[in-house]
């Protein structure tokens, strides 16, 4: 089926270790997001690519960094996980036309002990 | 840059009958959209339905409206004849989906 792909679904990972999220989609969308969110904070914007080859920080872009490696993807990656990175993360795609809403993927649930 | 204020954590309502969440939104732009997506327990983010600002009239898809107000930067969405799926969090949005807080519904049978 057609949309946005996330993986991991789920991902436990110590204090300190790194990792890297994935996101793909294959709508032919240009912009791409990365979003978390935590009880309470609703969806918060960590970082954005409005097309292939540019990625800008978003709300709470500290301890993320992230590739648009293509135009289909688009990953987010801890260098040294902390607790406070404990959270559901989404990746979201739209088309040029803003008129359109984004799509979303399933999320990963990213656990940090 | 848009900020978005949803005021209502929780909301219920009874079966059948008619339920509005509240979205207040700030923004210096002229031409801008809204939306509102719904989340399940299944963790989807679902579009409901969305506004575009330059247009006088409120969307409307099926059971789901919205109260478009402009001048006062209101967009609250209403859900007629409440179903039993309709049980989820709704978050409202804006340009690059700078999302409010969410308010969760709750539909008593």
């Amino acid at each position: 089926n057609a949309g946005v792909t996330q993986t991991p679904k789920f991902q436990v990972l110590k204090t300190g270790q790194s990792m890297t999220l994935q996101c793909a989609q294959d709508m032919n969308h240009n912009s791409m997001y990365w979003y978390r969110q935590d009880p309470g904070m609703g969806l918060r914007l960590i970082y954005y690519s409005a097309s292939e080859g540019t990625t800008d920080k978003g709300e709470v872009p500290n301890g993320y960094n992230v590739s648009r490696l293509n135009k289909r993807e688009f990953s987010l990656r801890l260098e040294s996980a902390a607790p406070s990175q404990t959270s559901v993360y989404f990746c979201a795609s739209r088309e040029l036309d803003r008129a359109y809403g984004y799509t979303f993927g399933s999320g990963t649930r990213l656990t940090v002990v | 840059a848009q900020t978005v204020t949803q005021s209502q954590p929780e909301m219920s309502v009874q079966e059948a009958e008619t339920v509005t969440l509240s979205c207040t939104y700030d923004t210096s732009e002229s031409d801008y959209y809204l939306f509102w997506y719904k989340q399940p327990p299944s963790r989807q983010m679902i579009l409901v339905i969305r506004q575009e600002a330059y247009k006088q009239q409120n969307a409307t898809e099926n059971r789901f409206s919205v109260n478009f107000q402009k001048a006062a930067k209101s967009f609250s969405l209403k859900i007629s004849d409440s179903q039993l799926g309709d049980a989820a969090m709704y978050f409202c949005g804006g340009r690059k989906l700078t999302f409010g807080t969410g308010t969760r519904l709750t539909i008593i049978p």
